[in-house]
């Protein structure tokens, strides 16, 4: 079974550049995730999906990042514009309801 | 203060020592615990799952959880070189929805 797909692996921009990421969950995962994780820290959640709907967005900076996950399968996550602080590598996870989350191999993302 | 605290490391062992990695939290409504391992440039992978206290083992690994101290361990037996990779717990409330992970702990194990 192929596990959470995200592309790109790495993209690197110039600041004040928009940006986006995707993820293919899990097949048959109602909820995705989408985390930040920064260099020698542990991942930080940004935005929790279950089905199309945002349950929980409390972390995402809304002046600049937006996420969309259409017919509740594949989500995109975008960065308008991108400062040198968002670096870092982003992450997918899926799970079935609120059961084990599965992650992908993550974004790394470049600000220069 | 951050509601998960991991010890980041780096830690060395040679190859067969008893690794022990250790998290502690402020958050008492955490009722879920896990251990993830991440492998340099991949994402990570859940290797224990544990509800409330106790212990779990699994094969070389074994999970401990205390919720009175609110403390959690892992403990790898028999350590390997493919153990090498960090070590990021994280603990969930009721929901076992939104997961706070700790920074992780580097773990390198010497052939």
């Amino acid at each position: 079974e192929a596990g959470v797909v995200q592309s790109p692996r790495y993209k690197i921009i110039e600041k004040k550049q928009p940006v986006a990421f995707w993820c293919n969950p899990i097949s048959g995962h109602n909820t995705l995730y989408w985390y930040l994780q920064n260099l020698g820290q542990g991942p930080e959640l940004l935005i929790r999906y279950e089905n199309e709907e945002a349950v929980d967005d409390s972390q995402l900076p809304k002046d600049r990042f937006s996420a969309e996950r259409l017919k509740g399968v594949d989500s995109t996550l975008k960065i308008q514009p991108a400062e040198l602080g968002d670096s870092a590598v982003y992450l997918c996870a899926s799970s079935l309801d609120l059961g084990t989350q599965y992650f992908g191999p993550g974004t790394r993302l470049t600000v220069l | 203060q951050k509601e998960v605290e991991q010890d980041p490391g780096p830690l060395s062992v040679p190859e067969g020592a008893i690794v022990s990695l250790n998290c502690t939290y402020s958050n008492s409504a955490f009722q879920y615990f896990m251990w993830y391992r991440q492998y340099s440039r991949k994402g990570p992978e859940l290797l224990m799952y544990t509800y409330s206290s106790g212990n779990k083992e699994d094969g070389r690994f074994t999970a401990q959880v205390d919720k009175s101290s609110k403390y959690i361990s892992l403990f790898i037996r028999d350590s390997q070189p493919s153990d090498s990779a960090t070590y990021l717990c994280a603990m969930s409330g009721a929901g076992a929805n939104n997961l706070f992970f700790g920074t992780g702990t580097r773990l390198t194990v010497i052939p």
